[in-house]
Parts: C-alpha cells; structure tokens; sequence
C-alpha cells in the first residue's frame, strides 16, 4: 500500500519521442507536486497542483505539460525529448498548498534521453 | 547564490560518531525547516520538522534552527551504518505564499562499520 506511486520506475527513449510518467498517491492529500533531481542530486520544483487546479508552474520548457485529473492522480507529458531532460523526476504529495506541511515522495523516475 | 547552500560532501565518519550536518540560507522569510533523508535510488523521506527557531530532538536525531545567523544543523548520535544516505535540507516560507519547499543540494554520508 505504497502512499506516493509513480510509474515507470526507469524510462529509457530516443532524443525527439514524447513519454509520460504517471503519479497516483492514497493520502487524501490535496496537493500534488513534480521534482526534478539532477546528477548532482540537486531536488528542484516543476509544478504543484492543489484539487486539480495549477499553482506554481516554474521556469520549466512548455515541451512539459503536468495534467491532474482528480486530485489523487498527477501525470507529466514530455514532448519532443533533450539529452538534457536525463534526470530523476520525482513526484511528491502534501495536506495543503502552504508550504508548512511536509512532502510525502515516491521514488522516482529515471529518465533517461539517449 | 543559491537560495539555500549545503555541502555536498562526501561526509565518511565511523560508526558510533556524531555527524553534523548544516545548511546556511539566504532569505530571511524562511520559517518552516525540515530535513529529508534519501537513500539511494528511493525517493526522500521526511527525517524532522521544525518551526521557527529553536531545536527538537528524536532519537539519535537533533535540529536546530538559528534564524538569527540563517543557519540549520542535523546532527546524528550514536552514527550507524544504515545512516549512510545523502541527507537534504528543505525550507519555506509557509502559510501565504505558494508553499515553495526550497531544497539544499544534500549531503552525501557514509557511516563504515
């Protein structure tokens, strides 16, 4: 009974192909959330969503579109792969938006762009 | 500068050591601090959780927060070889903002037996 899932655990694919990653938590959180990690294990905001509705979206490539179906589930599309994407992406989860209620993890993603 | 600095180590000690492990930060609005512990290829799991200034002990584990020098520390009792993780400071301002958790780089540690 995993509380923060993501899925897949690694995704290996060419330069130029569009890939999903899927984040489902049991919380009852309502706030959801994607990191990336790069190789120096630098954790960095991408996006949160609170109920379904955006609220932080960072200086990220428009190639990367969150979408957040219900409030449980968080899924990220990455159009048209870099070498440059290579990292692992994170998904993580919270009570509320505010950023005084600590951020339950799953365990990632390795992207891997060749 | 970045917003929150740590060093990245490595950090080797021996078992049964006490580790300090610091993160200095920039922004003085900064009121929530947490530390994350991750160890290798899972995601960070929350170690403690600190308000303000001040300290607060679990275990072998003790935070402390002086938000006069802008500075937070972890540090670890009685170090174990099942410590060794890379370990991440997170802050933020809290309630009125985006709730922005800014993470440290984290700290690599090894504890050898």
């Amino acid at each position: 009974d995993t509380a923060v899932s993501q899925t897949p655990k690694y995704l290996v694919t060419q330069m130029g192909n569009d890939k999903s990653i899927k984040c489902e938590q049991n919380l009852g959180h309502d706030t959801m959330y994607w990191y990336k990690q790069d190789s120096k294990k630098f954790l960095k905001i991408m996006f949160s969503y609170n109920n379904k509705e955006l609220i932080i979206n960072e200086t990220v490539p428009n190639r990367f579109s969150p979408k957040s179906p219900d409030k449980a589930h968080l899924n990220l599309h990455i159009n048209s792969l870099e070498l440059g994407d290579s990292a692992v992406y994170f998904c993580a989860s919270s009570e509320t938006w505010t950023g005084n209620s600590p951020l339950h993890f799953g365990n990632g993603t390795r992207l891997t762009v060749t | 500068q970045k917003e929150v600095e740590q060093d990245p180590g490595p950090l080797s000690v021996p078992e049964g050591a006490i580790v300090s492990l610091n993160c200095t930060y920039s922004n003085s609005a900064f009121q929530y601090f947490m530390w994350y512990r991750q160890y290798s290829r899972k995601g960070p799991e929350l170690l403690m959780y600190t308000y303000s200034s001040g300290n607060k002990e679990d275990g072998r584990f003790t935070a402390q927060v002086d938000k006069s020098s802008k500075y937070i520390s972890l540090f670890i009792r009685d170090s174990q070889p099942s410590d060794s993780a890379t370990y991440l400071c997170a802050m933020s301002e809290g309630s009125g903002n985006t709730g922005k958790l800014i993470f440290g780089q984290g700290t690599t540690l090894q504890v050898k037996p």
